[in-house]
């Protein structure tokens, strides 16, 4: 499978709780976007890596969230102290040229 | 500020008819768009995009027109088929890293 991989797919946590998620991107695709998504709602763009340089971030990625790309490769999103408002899916994008982006199939986070 | 919207929130076809999706952008500067197609608990999938110095391009089954006067966007799906059965957005990219996504419209194939 060469597309965009996200792990895990489903997530449930308690309020308060810190978790993280993974994105494997397209094989050298150098770009590689978060968003989330609630129901209903078409993506809201998190933030932006090119490489490993993080570029761009949205005000929605409060202090309680952080992403990373280490290697300009895989990235990790992580949410501190959950929050039931937290609840949504996340999506991971990658792209090559900086204009089509392919998504992966999403992490979908429950707060309880 | 910037936005991405769409006309019909849900669209009913029958099986075998061409299907319409439109779109309203609102950022001049935007210079790419792509349609994507989402299933439940599913990723967006990419269906066709299209530059800005460009009216029209097709694909299989799949057109997308822009009119850069108006700042509309449209998709039509050719015998729109019950797989097709999906929501639909549109992204625009206002020449800055990220895509811009509506809230989506709904296509409902009916047998």
């Amino acid at each position: 499978d060469t597309g965009v991989s996200q792990d895990p797919r489903h997530k449930i946590t308690k309020r308060g709780q810190n978790v993280t998620f993974r994105c494997d991107p397209i094989s050298e695709h150098n770009r590689l976007y978060w968003y989330r998504q609630t129901l209903g709602q078409g993506p809201e763009f998190l933030t932006y890596f090119q490489n490993e340089a993080q570029l761009e971030k949205s005000r929605l990625l409060s202090d309680r969230f952080s992403a990373e790309r280490p290697k300009g490769s895989f990235s990790t999103l992580e949410i501190q102290h959950t929050e039931q408002g937290d609840s949504a899916m996340y999506l991971c994008a990658s792209s090559q040229t900086g204009d089509e982006a392919f998504f992966g199939q999403g992490t979908r986070l429950t707060v309880v | 500020g910037e936005s991405v919207g769409l006309h019909l929130p849900t669209l009913s076809v029958q099986e075998g008819d061409n299907s319409i999706i439109n779109c309203a952008y609102s950022n001049s500067a935007s210079d790419y768009f792509i349609w994507y197609k989402q299933e439940s608990g599913k990723g967006p999938q990419f269906i066709i995009d299209i530059r800005s110095n460009m009216d029209k391009r097709q694909g299989q089954r799949v057109t997308v027109l822009l009119n850069k006067t108006v700042k509309h966007l449209s998709l039509q799906i050719a015998a729109t088929q019950p797989g097709d059965s999906a929501v639909y957005f549109c992204a625009e990219k206002p020449g800055t890293y990220k895509y811009i996504f509506g809230t989506g419209t709904r296509l409902k194939v009916l047998a």
